[in-house]
C-alpha cells in the first residue's frame, strides 16, 4: 500500500461547480499535511497547509480526519483558472520526511 | 529571478554519460532537496540536505550522488545515466517551521533529462 494515495482523476467538472478531492495516508503518526498545486509542465506550489480544525482560503476548504486517516480539500465555485494538478503531501513528526501522492488532476471547462 | 534556480534546464543524453544538474537558491534556507517526478509515481526524494555538513539519501537514491558546495548551492549527479533516469527534476528549498518540524517546499522551474 502505498504512503499516499490519491484518485489521479481527471475530474472534469464547469465553471462554477463544487469539488472534493481525498487523499488517504497509511502512517497514523504523521503529524502535518499539505496541499500543493502544479500546473501542467510547472513547479508544484503551497496551496494550503491542512490543520486538525480544519482551514478555509477563500473558495478552498481542506479537512483532517484523523481517525479514517484521510485529508480533503474542496473547491467552490470552481474557475477555469482552477484547472491543474492537486498534489497530496503528508509528513512523520520523526522523519522530516514529506511524502507526496501522485496527484489529482483537475480540469474546469467553461 | 527565480529564487530557486536550476540548470539545465532540459538536456538529452545518452547511456554511461555523466550528468550534473546544478540548483542555486537566494532565499537563504539550509535545507535543500532533490526529487524526480515521473508520471503516475507522483514526485519521489533522491537525496536531501539539512545543511552544508548534513547529506542524507532519500527513498531512490541508488544511481544518484549529490554535492552541497555552500548554503545555497545543491548539485545532483549521475554518474553513468542510464534510460530509466528519463525523468523530470526538480530541486526544492525550505525552511523550518518548528511547530510542524516542517516548512514550505519551494521548487525550482525543473530539469527535463532524456536518457538514449
Amino acid at each position: 500500500r502505498k504512503e499516499v494515495e490519491q484518485d489521479p482523476g481527471p475530474f472534469n467538472v464547469p465553471e462554477g461547480a463544487t469539488v472534493a478531492f481525498n487523499c488517504t495516508y497509511s502512517n497514523s503518526a504523521s503529524q502535518s499535511f499539505f496541499w500543493y498545486r502544479q500546473d501542467c509542465r510547472k513547479e508544484p506550489k503551497l496551496l494550503m497547509s491542512v490543520y486538525s480544525s480544519g482551514n478555509e482560503d477563500g473558495r478552498f476548504t481542506a479537512q483532517l480526519n484523523r481517525a479514517s486517516q484521510y485529508i480533503s480539500l474542496l473547491i467552490r465555485d470552481s474557475k477555469l483558472s482552477d484547472s491543474a494538478t492537486y498534489l497530496c503531501v503528508v509528513t512523520s513528526h520523526n522523519t522530516d520526511k514529506l511524502i507526496f501522492g501522485t496527484g489529482t488532476r483537475l480540469q474546469v471547462f467553461p | 529571478d527565480a529564487d530557486v534556480t536550476q540548470t539545465p534546464r532540459n538536456r538529452i543524453t545518452k547511456t554511461g554519460k555523466r550528468i550534473m544538474l546544478e540548483c542555486s537558491q537566494t532565499k537563504g534556507h539550509d535545507r535543500m532537496y532533490w526529487y524526480r517526478q515521473d508520471p503516475g509515481l507522483g514526485l519521489r526524494l533522491i537525496y536531501y540536505s539539512f545543511d552544508v555538513k548534513d547529506i542524507n539519501k532519500g527513498e531512490i537514491s541508488d544511481g544518484y550522488s549529490v554535492s552541497r558546495q555552500a548554503q545555497a548551492k545543491f548539485s545532483l549527479s549521475l554518474e553513468s545515466a542510464i534510460p530509466n533516469q528519463t525523468a523530470l527534476y526538480f530541486c526544492a528549498t525550505s525552511d523550518l517551521d518548528r511547530t510542524t518540524n516542517t516548512g514550505e517546499l519551494f521548487f525550482g522551474e525543473g530539469s527535463r533529462l532524456t536518457v538514449l
